[in-house]
């Protein structure tokens, strides 16, 4: 069964540097999104991405973020200047369509450690 | 502002007995309503979706129910199993929104024993 697949697994970084965060959606998939867990607390939405562009995004996808789908099948997340709040759990996630009835097949996630 | 709450926080029932696990939503215009289970470091697997128009779905020893008028779901588990041990989130889809935008309850932790 097609999964969607993240890498690396865990990421230690020091604060204030550059870190992307890979994702592979589901090959037929259109839409990416990318969300946030800190330890304890709720998943939070930060972006999604259609035909190249970013359809939304959240207060918390600020400058420092962004996103790139640089080929045919991977779609990163970039962490320009790390700060400490964001070390968290990172969960890509595609869908087939962005109809908000759509379900959305989530990675196991990349987990940031910023110290 | 959009809203999902979930009750209780964490629950632990033993190997085989049934539990239910409650969410309200104040989420506005409402599309759908998904159950989540997430596994400890992994990422959210979808077990139901329901629209306005849906009162009760089942997928397997899960059944979800949703009742729109008062804003409310729950998420009902039969003969729980040790593999059932998890957090069950509830996270709710605005209608309308083109980049399917989602807000998640902080979820219900869940811990089946022998």
């Amino acid at each position: 069964e097609p999964e969607v697949t993240q890498t690396p697994s865990h990421q230690v970084t020091q604060m204030g540097q550059e870190v992307i965060l890979h994702c592979v959606p589901i090959s037929n998939h259109l839409y990416f999104y990318w969300y946030r867990q800190i330890l304890g607390q709720k998943v939070e939405f930060l972006v999604s991405f259609y035909n190249n562009e970013i359809s939304e995004k959240s207060e918390i996808f600020d400058d420092q973020f962004s996103v790139e789908r640089p080929d045919g099948s991977n779609f990163t997340l970039k962490i320009r200047s790390t700060k400490l709040e964001d070390s968290a759990m990172y969960f890509c996630a595609s869908s087939p369509q962005g109809s908000s009835y759509n379900e959305q097949f989530f990675g196991p996630g990349t987990r940031l450690t910023v110290l | 502002k959009n809203q999902v709450e979930q009750s209780p926080q964490s629950l632990i029932i033993l190997e085989g007995k049934n539990c239910t696990l409650q969410c309200n939503y104040t989420v506005s215009p409402f599309s759908n309503l998904r159950w989540y289970k997430q596994d400890t470091g992994r990422g959210p697997v979808s077990l139901t979706i329901m629209t306005f128009s849906e009162n009760t779905k089942s997928n397997g020893r899960y059944t979800a129910t949703l009742d729109a008028d008062t804003k409310q779901s729950s998420l009902h588990i039969t003969a729980s199993q040790l593999s059932d041990s998890a957090s069950y989130i509830c996270v709710v889809s605005e209608y309308g929104n083109a980049g399917n935008m989602l807000t998640f309850g902080g979820g219900t932790r869940l811990m089946v024993k022998p």
